[in-house]
């Protein structure tokens, strides 16, 4: 059964760099993701799709703060020069045919 | 730009229905495969349909088969979702997006509207 992994919770300062972990489950490692951004009272917000390989397609306006990158079955987020509207929660999400898929979820604190 | 804007949420008791609704533009709606989020209080996103760009396929989470029908209108770039026999647990925020073609990714939220299942 195909499942997203998301620890619950990061926190970082103003000004550094965070890395955000989705994992899929075993026999998924190939699997495409991509990475959303929920502010508190918005509409998520579509940051990049990221492939297995590690490349990846950003959104529009997405700033180059935001990277990703892949290993194994690890999909990653990685946010540099943290700034106080980074502080959101990030959802990972899948697709396959009958299905779309969101991990749990990372509260990210700025702090 | 591309917009998405939902509306029809509102509180209805436990069994009742509600029909939600999301106006597209800013692009070719007609193009693009659709799909109804939603997120309970408290809880992360959780997929609930999805609707083809030629409307011959649908599909819905498990928790909604049966109950729910999503359905758009091309000529007037509009989606909707059909929900019957509302339960508690349906109370949620229902966001509306769009996917990314070929398939799979959501390049485009709305802001939600809120159902509020309760008696």
């Amino acid at each position: 059964q195909l499942v997203l992994t998301q620890s619950p919770s990061a926190s970082a300062s103003l000004g550094d760099s965070v890395k955000l972990t989705c994992t899929l489950s075993s026999g998924h490692s190939g699997f495409t993701i991509a990475w959303h951004q929920h502010q508190p009272e918005k509409g998520p917000r579509f940051l990049m799709k990221l492939n297995s390989d590690g490349s990846h397609n950003k959104g529009d306006g997405i700033p180059d703060r935001f990277s990703g990158s892949s290993s194994g079955a690890e999909r990653y987020l990685t946010i540099s020069s943290l700034q106080s509207e980074d502080e959101a929660d990030y959802y990972c999400q899948t697709w396959g045919t009958g299905f779309r898929l969101f991990g749990g979820g990372t509260k990210l604190t700025v702090l | 730009e591309v917009q998405l804007v939902e509306s029809g949420g509102g509180l209805v008791q436990p069994g009742g229905s509600l029909r939600l609704s999301c106006a597209a533009s800013g692009f070719t709606f007609s193009s693009y495969t659709m799909s109804w989020v939603r997120q309970a209080p408290g809880k992360g996103l959780e997929w609930v349909s999805y609707i083809s760009s030629s409307s011959t396929t649908v599909y819905y989470t498990d928790s909604v088969k049966g109950r729910f029908t999503i359905s758009r209108d091309d000529a007037k770039n509009s989606l909707s979702l059909q929900m019957n026999s509302l339960r508690a647990e349906d109370t949620a925020v229902y966001f509306c997006a769009r996917e990314a073609p070929p398939y799979g990714e959501f390049d485009y939220w709305g802001q939600g509207t809120l159902v509020t299942v309760s008696s």
